[in-house]
């Protein structure tokens, strides 16, 4: 069965820095979302990605975060600056269509010391 | 943002058994609904969605139950079995809308 893949698994980076995550959508999927989870708490969107566009992006997703798919099969979140707050597990998802079923990876732990 | 609720945060259920998990909303645009489930160290793995304009939908031994009058939504797994242990989240999107609203989840463990 197809399935998004993410990586890596695990990054950690010192504050300040910048950090690239890594996602593999499923390849007839249309639609890109990023999200995230702090721990101990919700899953919350950060961005859905269309089209070669950003078309809705929560009040999360300021000017250090920016996505970009720079080839046929990646979609990446970039964090610029990276602070302590960012640390949380960021996961990606792709869907065929809006409002179908989102299909998530297994998501990069990130880290900020 | 308590726009989906998961009120219980864990369940303990028989194996065999039916397990019954609730998930209410506030927002009423919201029109498409679905389960997740998550185990750990794993992302959360679709399970089954279910259409505003419906009420029922059924996939196997998972059944979502939508009340829209009552803004709730209800997963019943028949019969339940011991892979069924896991986190299972709730999750709602609004007409025209992208962005996945999730609840708190629920921690069903199914006891042999």
């Amino acid at each position: 069965e197809p399935e998004v893949t993410q990586t890596p698994s695990h990054q950690v980076t010192q504050m300040g820095q910048e950090v690239i995550l890594r996602c593999v959508p499923i390849s007839n999927h249309l639609y890109f979302y990023w999200y995230r989870q702090i721990l101990g708490q919700k899953v919350e969107f950060l961005v859905s990605f269309y089209n070669n566009e950003i078309s809705e992006k929560s009040e999360i997703f300021d000017d250090q975060f920016s996505v970009e798919r720079p080839d046929g099969s990646n979609f990446t979140l970039k964090i610029r600056s990276t602070k302590l707050e960012d640390s949380a597990m960021y996961f990606c998802a792709s869907s065929e269509w809006r409002n179908q079923p989102q299909h998530f990876g297994d998501g990069t732990r990130l880290s900020i010391l | 943002d308590q726009q989906v609720k998961q009120n219980s945060p864990s369940l303990s259920v028989q194996e065999g058994r039916i397990s019954i998990l609730n998930c209410d909303y506030t927002n009423s645009m919201f029109d498409y609904f679905l389960w997740y489930k998550k185990y750990p160290a794993e992302g959360p793995t679709f399970l089954i969605s279910i259409s505003s304009i419906k009420d029922k939908n059924e996939d196997g031994r998972f059944t979502v139950f939508l009340n829209k009058s009552a803004k709730h939504l209800s997963l019943h797994i028949v019969p339940s079995q011991p892979g069924d242990s896991a986190v299972y989240f709730c999750a709602a999107l609004g007409f025209g809308n992208e962005k996945l609203t999730f609840g708190t989840g629920t921690r069903l463990t199914i006891i042999p």
